[in-house]
């Protein structure tokens, strides 16, 4: 069976610092991988998406990046925080073609920036 | 204009009742639709999944419904739990993009 790990799970950072989020699925070959951030009470935001390693499309300009080194490894990066960058990160994969698509989403990380 | 809107935004009900959430969509051309269950600080997970051809759909105590005519889907949760308390998030796929909406807040109070 498939399974999608998130690492950290929260992390608070001073403004201005790096940061590095990992997300790596097992299970499945080739897999769609996305980046999606989710603010206090609203909705997911399409952050980044991958269909393969090292392709990235980036949905919203901003101050963060991704990366896709190996085929089930999906990174997001930033090089100097923002305090409008807290929030909730979900990772994701997608499988399937046509109707049967689907998401499946890993277990999430809590960034805190102060 | 894509768009997935989602309503109430919020909704307390006792436990042991039944309650109904409701998905309207613009989003075309259309692939399925996806009712998700999130709960505070952990990510989503499906409920459903309706294509075209689907109307309606059971996953236990959840029962999505779908008309694609008039794009519209309702979640009807039957006999709530305390732990059916949570957001619950109705995902549209056009084949090339999932548009979300911005969820329903359940809250199931004893």
């Amino acid at each position: 069976s498939q399974t999608i790990h998130q690492w950290p799970a929260t992390l608070v950072q001073p403004v201005g610092s790096p940061l590095s989020l990992e997300c790596t699925v097992e299970g499945t070959s080739n897999p769609n991988l996305y980046w999606y951030r989710q603010a206090a009470g609203r909705g997911l935001q399409l952050l980044f998406y991958s269909v393969g390693i090292g392709q990235i499309s980036s949905e919203v300009p901003q101050n963060l990046s991704a990366s896709r080194p190996q085929d089930r490894q999906f990174i997001l990066s930033s090089k100097k925080l923002l305090l409008s960058d807290s929030g909730f990160y979900l990772c994701a994969w997608s499988v399937g073609s046509g109707s049967l698509e689907t998401q499946y989403f890993g277990p999430g990380t809590r960034l805190l920036v102060l | 204009k894509n768009q997935v809107e989602q309503s109430p935004q919020s909704l307390i009900i006792l436990e042991g009742k039944n309650c109904t959430l409701q998905c309207n969509y613009t989003v075309s051309p259309f692939s399925n639709l996806r009712w998700y269950k999130q709960d505070t600080g952990r990510g989503p997970v499906s409920l459903t999944i309706m294509t075209f051809s689907e109307n309606t759909k059971s996953n236990g105590r959840y029962t999505a419904t779908l008309d694609a005519d008039t794009k519209q889907s309702s979640l009807h949760i039957t006999a709530s739990q305390l732990s059916d308390s949570a957001s619950y998030i109705c995902v549209v796929y056009n084949f090339n993009k999932f548009y979300f909406g911005s969820g329903t807040k359940l809250n199931v109070k004893p």
